[in-house]
């Protein structure tokens, strides 16, 4: 089974930062790398699928990058609302999901 | 709109059995591969199983693969999780969820308890 390993598993930012979290595979994944985001009390949403591709409606300040192992999230400048928890997910081997990253206010 | 309504959560025993529903709603059902995914409270995400749109492929995480079950009627529009056998650490809120490779579509979730 492919394990992924999120990273930091908190940061502190500030309104207009930028923001980046790292996801690595413990195998090489394809193509299947999404990304969620999660607010207390709700369920997740999509945000990226398929490594780069932006789910319909979802801001552009959000985008997805990598191959292999290594995967990126990126927030280019946070907006109030994106103070939540944002979980990577696989599926080229079974299904798994990474152990989620918190962003909250500085 | 498309749509995802859990229901079945409870609290219930140890060793004790519970079955979840979903109902989709917004979309056609039997095109999709569809998903069950936990969250005990305050931890991360747990993939638990998934099925094929006939229902002729299923899978399941090692933790729950024997006890829980994952089935489908296209005709009712409904999704099931049959679970039995239950231990404390399935304790979590189950979330139904559209999708294979990826989740676009998400229910509100409902709560499982296993406790005496």
């Amino acid at each position: 089974d492919i394990q992924l390993t999120q990273s930091p598993s908190s940061v502190s930012a500030s309104v207009g930062d930028r923001v980046t979290i790292t996801c690595r595979a413990s195998q090489v994944i394809s193509s299947w790398l999404a990304w969620y985001q999660q607010k207390p009390g709700k369920a997740p949403k999509l945000l990226i699928y398929s490594i780069f591709n932006l789910q319909s409606g979802v801001p552009s300040r959000f985008s997805g990058s990598g191959s292999g192992t290594d995967f990126t999230l990126t927030i280019s400048s946070l907006q109030p609302e994106d103070f939540a928890t944002y979980y990577c997910q696989q599926a080229n081997s079974f299904l798994s999901f990474g152990g989620g990253t918190k962003v909250d206010i500085k | 709109e498309v749509q995802l309504v859990e229901s079945g959560g409870d609290l219930v025993q140890p060793g004790g059995s519970l079955r979840l529903s979903c109902a989709p709603s917004g979309f056609t059902f039997r095109n999709y591969w569809m998903t069950w995914v936990r969250q005990a409270l305050g931890k991360g995400l747990e993939w638990v199983a998934n099925i094929k749109q006939d229902g002729s492929e299923k899978y399941y995480v090692d933790s729950v693969r024997g006890r829980f079950t994952i089935s489908r009627d296209n005709a009712k529009n409904s999704l099931y999780l049959d679970m039995n056998s239950l231990r404390a650490e399935d304790t979590a809120v189950y979330y139904c969820a559209r999708g294979y490779y990826h989740y676009d579509t998400w229910g509100q979730g409902t709560l499982v308890i296993v406790s005496s």
